[in-house]
C-alpha cells in the first residue's frame, strides 16, 4: 500500500528555520515525482513544487523559488521541505503527494496527485 | 502563469440535484486537467485525470469533460457524501496551477 506520512505540527517565529519531511513506502521511491502542496487557511491548493528522487531533479512554482528547498534521501525514502527565514505569510498547511510515474515530456505529464500524505501544520507568529 | 477560473464559486444543491462545475484556462492546455474533492480536515483527493479518466472508487453519477480550455465536472444526483470543495488542476507543465475552488453545499 502506498503511503506517505509526514512530519508533526510545527510553531516558529518569523526568521526562523524549518524542515518538515515526508516518509514515503510502498512504492518505488526513484520513479516517481514528489510534490509539495500549500493549502493557507481558507483557501485552494497552490503547488510549492516536486522532486524526482530518482536524481534528485527539483522543479519549484515561480511563487516559491528561491525561498524553499526541496530534497530527498533516498536512503530513508523521504523527501523534505526546508526554509531558511520563515514569515507570517508562511503559515499553512502542507501536503506531500505523489504523482503519476515517470518523467515529464512533451507528450506526458505526470503531475496530477493520486496519494497524499496527511499535511503538516506550519504555524509562524511571533 | 496559466490561470485557472472555476465557476461557480459555491454551489447549493439539495439531495438529487444535478450539478455543473466549470474550469476554464488562459490557455490551452490539452487533456491535462485533474479534478479534485476536498473535504474539511482533509487532504484532497483526486476523482479524474486527463480531464476525463476516472479513479476506481469514483460514483457513476460523476462525469467529466472538455479539453484545451474549457473543462466539466457533472454530479447528475447529488448524494450526501457529496458535499465538499472541488478543484481543477492544470498539470500540462511544471508549473502546476490550481483552480480557486467550488463549494458544493445543502440548500
Amino acid at each position: 500500500e502506498e503511503q506517505l506520512v509526514q512530519s508533526g505540527a510545527e510553531v516558529k517565529k518569523p526568521g526562523e528555520s524549518l524542515k518538515i519531511s515526508c516518509k514515503t513506502s510502498g512504492f518505488s521511491f526513484t520513479t516517481y515525482w514528489i510534490a509539495w502542496v500549500r493549502q493557507m487557511p481558507g483557501k485552494g491548493p497552490e503547488w510549492v513544487g516536486a522532486i524526482y528522487p530518482g536524481d534528485s531533479d527539483g522543479k519549484y512554482s515561480p511563487s516559491f523559488q528561491g525561498h524553499v528547498t526541496i530534497s530527498a534521501d533516498r536512503s530513508t525514502k523521504t523527501v523534505y521541505l526546508q526554509w531558511s527565514s520563515l514569515a507570517a505569510s508562511d503559515t499553512a498547511i502542507y501536503y506531500c503527494a505523489r504523482t503519476a510515474p515517470g518523467r515529464y515530456f512533451e507528450f506526458y505529464s505526470p503531475f496530477y496527485l493520486r496519494h497524499w500524505g496527511q499535511g503538516t501544520l506550519v504555524t509562524v507568529s511571533s | 502563469d496559466i490561470r485557472m477560473t472555476q465557476s461557480p464559486s459555491t454551489l447549493s444543491a439539495s439531495i438529487g440535484d444535478r450539478v455543473t462545475i466549470t474550469c476554464r484556462a488562459s490557455q490551452s492546455i490539452g487533456s491535462w486537467l485533474a479534478w479534485y474533492q476536498q473535504k474539511p480536515g482533509r487532504a484532497p483527493k483526486l476523482l479524474i485525470y486527463k480531464a476525463s479518466s476516472f479513479e476506481d472508487e469514483v460514483p457513476s453519477r460523476f462525469s467529466a469533460s472538455g479539453s484545451g480550455t474549457d473543462f466539466t465536472l457533472t454530479i447528475s444526483s447529488v448524494q450526501p457524501d457529496d458535499f465538499a470543495t472541488y478543484y481543477c488542476q492544470d498539470y500540462s507543465s511544471y508549473s502546476v496551477t490550481f483552480g480557486q475552488g467550488t463549494k458544493l453545499e445543502i440548500k
